[in-house]
């Protein structure tokens, strides 16, 4: 199946430091979405990419589609102690009628 | 975002019993849904895939007779874990999606404890 692989897999950054992460998949994906699970909960929908080169913000979060449509890339400025959690990338590729997910990066915040 | 919720958010039971997991779109109507399965520290992984009135389709790997799922209503979906032993505990997730959309929403997971 895809393989979609996530980096890093895990952050340890001080409270106000900006957050990059990275996902890169095999095949062309035709939407990217990013996910964050807080421990004992489901994922929850960041940001929805749908073609490539699209850049999207939500509050602090910034997520870009990559020219390639093989790879996705999430910000995040001035972190909190609540942004403290796992990303997961995930996507669509053609004719694929459920998501992928990456491994996830485990983003913990030092206040 | 769209509403999913799952029923029960913990559940323990005995080796050799049964147990039902629901699975439910609370504002929309999800045409298609899927069980994830995630273990400790790992990604979530996908068993299967179910649209409203049909069998559900399982990834490989995944005993369809022992992870039996309904998906009888365009808002509940149900899976049931049967005979469940020890090594079925895990973190047992549901998403929905409604027709035409690529966003999938997430149910907040049903941790099954297996004794």
């Amino acid at each position: 199946g895809q393989q979609l692989n996530q980096s890093p897999q895990s952050m340890f950054i001080q409270e106000g430091e900006d957050v990059s992460m990275n996902c890169t998949s095999s095949s062309i994906f035709n939407t990217w979405l990013w996910y964050k699970q807080d421990p004992g909960e489901g994922p929850v929908l960041l940001i929805a990419l749908y073609k490539a080169g699209e850049l999207t913000s939500n509050g602090r979060l910034t997520a870009q589609f990559g020219i390639t449509r093989k790879d996705s890339f999430l910000n995040i400025s001035a972190s909190i102690p609540s942004d403290v959690g796992i990303y997961f990338c995930a996507g669509f590729s053609t004719g694929a009628n459920n998501l992928f997910f990456g491994t996830g990066t485990r983003l913990t915040v030092i206040p | 975002g769209a509403v999913v919720s799952q029923h029960p958010s913990r559940v323990i039971c005995k080796s050799g019993t049964s147990v039902k997991i629901e699975c439910r779109s609370l504002d929309f109507q999800a045409t298609t849904m899927f069980w994830y399965r995630q273990f400790p520290k790992q990604s979530l992984m996908l068993m299967a895939t179910s649209n409203e009135g049909s069998k559900a389709t399982y990834e490989q790997g995944v005993e369809k007779d022992k992870f039996l799922i309904n998906h009888a209503s365009l808002t509940l979906s149900t899976l049931t874990v049967t005979s469940a032993h020890p090594e079925d505990s895990s973190f047992y997730i549901c998403s929905a999606r409604s027709q035409g959309w690529d966003e999938q929403f997430f149910g907040p997971g049903t941790r099954l404890t297996v004794l």
